[in-house]
């Protein structure tokens, strides 16, 4: 147990739809990840947030949006659902927002959209 | 832009051997961290092994370790005494803070272990 938690662990909706994925880091860990696995792109960083502030952007889509809350829970929207949507969210936290500190991954949320 | 490249899609080894899984990466940056990240079947990543490239010494934990070779941009990760529990997908990442000054990491597309009794 890596102490990230995400929710929910399944998410099955339909095209066109709107969902939330929800993220709470590891105690004392200020900085939070986002990243989608699915089979054709693979691992990819999405965006990360670090004490409520938006850090770095990645492949993120323009129907996809974050944000990290005071409590340095995170939130990520996905809007207007495709088909490509579908894959494994995860998220990871770290204490810091920099490179060598390490990452520690939450169990995903898997998306899919029929 | 950076890249990592896992050339080798699946791997498999006899249980108590080594086997060793390539990664290079591409990159103009002297500043960077390299690591190892298993996901079993479970789909839980995890940490295996992480390497800074100003060290010269390559990392090791318990039966990790890692051949990193600056200079050709290389970074395996040899598994001894190979376990059934070690079966998983491991993926190499990257991580360039020096100008980047982010901790996003960049991953190759994974390579599958299958471990035989």
């Amino acid at each position: 147990d890596s102490g990230v938690t995400q929710t929910p662990k399944h998410l099955i909706t339909a095209t066109g739809q709107r969902v939330t994925l929800r993220c709470s880091p590891r105690s004392g860990d200020l900085s939070v990840y986002w990243y989608q696995q699915s089979l054709d792109q693979g691992l990819q960083f999405l965006i990360q947030y670090y004490n409520g502030e938006e850090r770095a952007k990645g492949n993120i889509l323009e129907r996809f949006s974050a944000q990290q809350f005071p409590d340095l829970h995170s939130e990520l929207n996905l809007s207007s659902l495709e088909l490509g949507d579908s894959a494994l969210y995860f998220c990871a936290s770290s204490v810091e927002w920099w490179g060598p500190d390490t990452q520690y991954f939450g169990p995903g949320t898997r998306l899919t959209v029929l | 832009a950076q890249t990592v490249t896992q050339s080798q899609p699946e791997m498999s080894v006899q249980e108590a051997e080594t086997v060793t899984l390539s990664c290079t990466y591409d990159t103009s940056e002297s500043d960077y961290y390299l690591f190892w990240y298993k996901q079993p079947p479970s789909r839980q990543m995890i940490l295996v092994i992480r390497q800074e490239a100003y060290k010269q010494q390559n990392a090791t934990e318990n039966r990790f370790s890692v051949n990193f070779q600056k200079a050709a941009k290389s970074f395996s990760l040899k598994i001894s005494d190979s376990q059934l529990g070690d079966a998983a997908m491991y993926f190499c990442a990257f991580n360039s803070y020096g100008s980047s000054n982010t901790g996003k990491l960049i991953f190759g597309q994974g390579t599958t272990l299958q471990v035989k009794p």
